[in-house]
């Protein structure tokens, strides 16, 4: 089974804060994924990496930055957390053709106080 | 971005069939996704459609029309067990990445 690992469950920071939330997942998958999760407006993509060193803006990549220097590790990063990035954040990965389902990891669910 | 509709909450009770929707307007269309995610947990994967039809997996089903932009879930025997939120996501072309809708919250009740 695919196992996709996340740092932590629970966060809180404070207002400018870096924060990083890192992510493992040990299927030796390309690609790797965060998205973050808010009430009624569903998962949006922040970043994706496609390699290691490799990564594409999603959706919603302001104020987050991300790092892949290993194949099975992909950290997102606050540079200054604000309040408006409280919220649920997924990893997810997969690999490269069939099947193409996205694995996902528990998340974390950041407060920025 | 994509147009993905699906509605935001829907009850049934335990034992019955439900049907949750998922309407799309995409370029590009290369297959549907349904997740389901229950509080506080990941999403799992549950089924992909890329061709026209209906896809039975157990007490899961899912159907898709390309033409009409239209998928749907359909849950047979309903258990307590199976509420939760059911996402649906577009993947496009040779995209990795996939675009979800904001998940339907499906309750049952006894």
């Amino acid at each position: 089974d695919v196992k996709v690992t996340q740092s932590s469950r629970y966060l809180v920071k404070r207002t400018g804060e870096k924060v990083f939330l890192e992510c493992v997942q040990d299927m030796d998958h390309e690609n790797m994924f965060w998205y973050r999760q808010d009430p009624g407006l569903g998962l949006r993509l922040i970043y994706f990496s496609y390699d290691v060193k490799m990564k594409e803006k999603g959706d919603i990549p302001e104020g987050y930055s991300v790092s892949r220097e290993k194949k099975e590790r992909f950290s997102l990063i606050l540079e200054s957390a604000s309040t408006n990035q409280t919220s649920m954040y997924l990893c997810a990965s997969k690999g490269t053709g069939t099947p193409y389902e996205q694995y996902f990891g528990p998340g974390t669910r950041l407060t920025v106080t | 971005g994509q147009n993905i509709d699906q509605p935001t909450e829907m009850t049934a009770t335990e034992g019955a069939i439900v049907q949750i929707n998922c309407t799309y307007q995409t370029s590009g269309f290369n297959g549907l996704f349904w997740y389901q995610q229950h509080a506080g947990e990941a999403p799992t994967f549950l089924s992909y459609n890329v061709l026209d039809g209906l896809e039975e997996k157990g007490r899961f089903s899912s159907f898709l029309s390309r033409s009409k932009g239209y998928s749907y879930l359909l849950l047979k025997e309903l258990q307590m067990k199976d509420s939760a939120s059911y996402l649906c996501a577009v993947r496009k072309g040779g995209a990795n990445n996939l675009f979800f809708g904001t998940g339907t919250r499906l309750t049952v009740i006894p």
